[in-house]
Formats: structure tokens, sequence, C-alpha cells
């Protein structure tokens, strides 16, 4: 079964930066495009960005534009999200998710259980 | 962007119950909608996509409809495990957005 596990969270200060990654298994990973969504502490789902399945396109939400990027490695089955220029408004849980549709972009069929960043002087 | 604006925000319910929640999207996103089911930390599950199609394993219980901008959730017959926070969410095009989420509680 396709198993998604996020690692790296932790507590960083604001202004510094932080890698998170997502270990995949379970499904063809070079096959498919993969996200980062974030849930601030009792808040919504907030979209993050999309790599697409050979880590050529890359598509970000505006509030993460300019210092966030998204990168993959296909060898690993890895999926990474390198967070820069963090602010106090990037705390939140942040889950890697699968698209649905092998060599496509549509919706997420499968989630890890989230790595929770606080950013905090 | 698109926003996407679910009601009600919060909603109680008995066992058995049928519930409905809505989601309407400040754009034409035709079907190209997904419902996600959370619980307490846990990652979110997908229950339905292109508004009315039904993943995998999902309850019959749970069904999806609409198009355009109004779509709705519904839970013919509430069941304990139903009880969570479930959310919509466009793929019509970038970037996507979710609604801020209906909590479904015991009543």
């Amino acid at each position: 079964q396709v198993q998604l596990v996020e690692s790296g969270g932790g507590v960083v200060q604001p202004g510094r930066s932080l890698r998170l990654s997502c270990g995949a298994s379970g499904f063809i990973f070079t096959g498919y495009g993969m996200h980062w969504v974030r849930q601030a502490p009792g808040k919504g789902l907030e979209w993050v960005g999309v790599i697409s399945y050979d880590g050529i396109r890359k598509v970000y939400g505006d509030s993460v534009k300019g210092r966030f990027t998204i990168s993959r490695d296909n060898s690993k089955n890895t999926l990474y999200l390198q967070m820069n220029s963090l602010r106090t408004d990037d705390t939140a849980v942040y889950y890697c998710a699968k698209d649905a549709s092998p060599g496509a972009i549509t919706y997420l069929d499968n989630w890890g259980q989230g790595t929770l960043v606080t950013v905090s002087s | 962007d698109i926003q996407m604006t679910q009601s009600p925000s919060t909603l109680s319910a008995f066992v058995g119950d049928r519930v409905t929640i809505t989601c309407r999207a400040s754009q034409i996103i035709g079907t190209w909608l997904a419902w996600y089911q959370q619980k307490p930390g846990k990652g979110p599950k997908l229950l339905i996509y292109k508004a009315s199609t039904s993943e995998s394993g999902v309850p019959s219980r749970f069904s999806g409809s609409g198009s355009g901008t109004e779509f709705t959730l519904i839970i013919s017959s509430l069941q304990p495990d139903d009880f969570a926070t479930y959310y919509c969410q466009h793929y019509n095009s970038y970037p996507w957005t979710f609604g801020q989420g209906t909590k479904v509680e015991i009543k």
C-alpha cells in the first residue's frame, strides 16, 4: 500500500531555513506528481505547491513563492521542501501528498501523517 | 485565486442523521472538486473526486454532487466513525484552494 512519511520538522527561529523530506513507497514514485499542503494549528488546509513527476514543472502558492522550493530525488523515492526565510506564520503541520493520476496533476489520493514545523524565537 | 466557501462551519448531528455540507466556488470550476475527511492528528483522506466519484473503499453513505460553482457532500446516515472535519478542494487551476472546513460533531 502507499506510504508517505514526512520528516525534518522541528523548532526554528524566524529568518532561518529548514528542509523537510517525504519518503514514498508502495507506488511508482517516478510516475506521479507530488504536493505539499500545510495546516496551521487549529486551522484549515493550505496548498503549498506541486512538483511534476519528472521534477521539471513546479508551481507554488503565493504565500511561499520565492521562499520555498520543492524538489525530488526519483532515485531515492524522496520528495523535499526547502524552506528559507521562515516566518512565524509558516508554523504548521506539513503534509506531503500524492497526485492521483500518473503523469498528470489532479487531486490528492494519499497523504502522509505530517511533520510539525514551529517558527519561534 | 478561486475562493472556496463551505457551510456550515460546524454541524451537530445524531448518529443516523442525514448530513449535508455545501461548498461554493468563487468561479466556475466544472466538476474539478474533491472532498476530504480529516480526523484529529491525521492526514486527510480522499472521499470524493470529480465532484461525484467515490474513491475506492469509501462507504456508500458518502456521496457528492454539483458542478459549476455549487457542490454538496451528503452523508446519508451518519455513523460514529464519521465525526470529523470535512474539506472541499478545487483542482481547476493553480493555486489550488480548500474550503475552510466543516466540523461534524456529536449531538
